[in-house]
């Protein structure tokens, strides 16, 4: 089962365009972390913030946390062709529990 | 820079066969953990280790699935026997801990086609 829903389900951007992903879930939580998958690749890790942070940055990433509305967006500015990949944000409910994901944004940058 | 190992990366199978997957974690990760990604989801777990007892392992299928981590390093995972639905990219992750708020590292995947 997955608690996180992305929105959109892709998107195709110029590069040096900002691209905006947005997440909902349904229950409470712990922490939210987005990741990055390459076509036929592994994860990577961006980014956590916890449920008691609003914002956060990481370089050209932006992730916002808002626990009323149960969602969370990330901000990728002055996007690259490098940046093309799948994004997918991933919950985790209670201290020590294990992580639930979405089911990802396909981000497209065009150069 | 130390990463997760995993191998094959690419197996195809006839339904009815027996496969095996194996993952070789960042050293000193105390946690290991399985994924199945279905073409299209995101990854769901299928089994976390701590050291080399199981701490979760709800979505395991366990009629036909099994996993063992015997000496706390690496990890083997079966499918057997496999069946057409097994088809999908299986991922082996490790972290430090298993608390949530531990970055999990990911191994580039082994994708299973059964044919």
């Amino acid at each position: 089962s997955q608690q996180g829903e992305e929105d959109p389900q892709a998107l195709s951007i110029q590069e040096g365009e900002n691209a905006t992903m947005n997440c909902s879930y349904k229950t409470s939580i712990n922490n939210l972390q987005w990741y990055r998958q390459n076509s036929g690749r592994g994860l990577v890790h961006l980014i956590l913030i916890r449920s008691n942070e609003r914002e956060k940055h990481s370089g050209r990433l932006r992730v916002t946390l808002d626990t009323s509305k149960k969602s969370s967006s990330l901000l990728i500015t002055a996007s690259r062709a490098a940046d093309t990949a799948s994004y997918f944000c991933a919950t985790a409910r209670e201290y020590g529990n294990k992580l639930v994901f979405g089911a990802g944004t396909i981000l497209r940058v065009k150069s | 820079e130390a990463e997760v190992a995993q191998s094959p990366r690419y197996k195809i199978t006839e339904k009815s066969q027996a496969v095996a997957f194996w993952c070789d974690p960042i050293s000193g990760h105390a946690t290991l953990y399985w994924y199945r990604q279905i073409l299209g989801q995101g990854p769901e777990l299928l089994v976390q280790f701590q050291d080399e007892s199981v701490v979760d392992d709800s979505q395991l299928p366990k009629d036909r699935f099994s996993a063992e981590r015997l000496k706390g390093v690496d990890s083997t995972l079966k499918i057997q026997p496999a069946e057409l639905g097994d088809s999908a990219m299986y991922l082996c992750a490790s972290s430090w801990t298993g608390l949530a708020y531990n970055e999990q590292f990911f191994g580039p995947g082994t994708r299973l086609t059964v044919l």
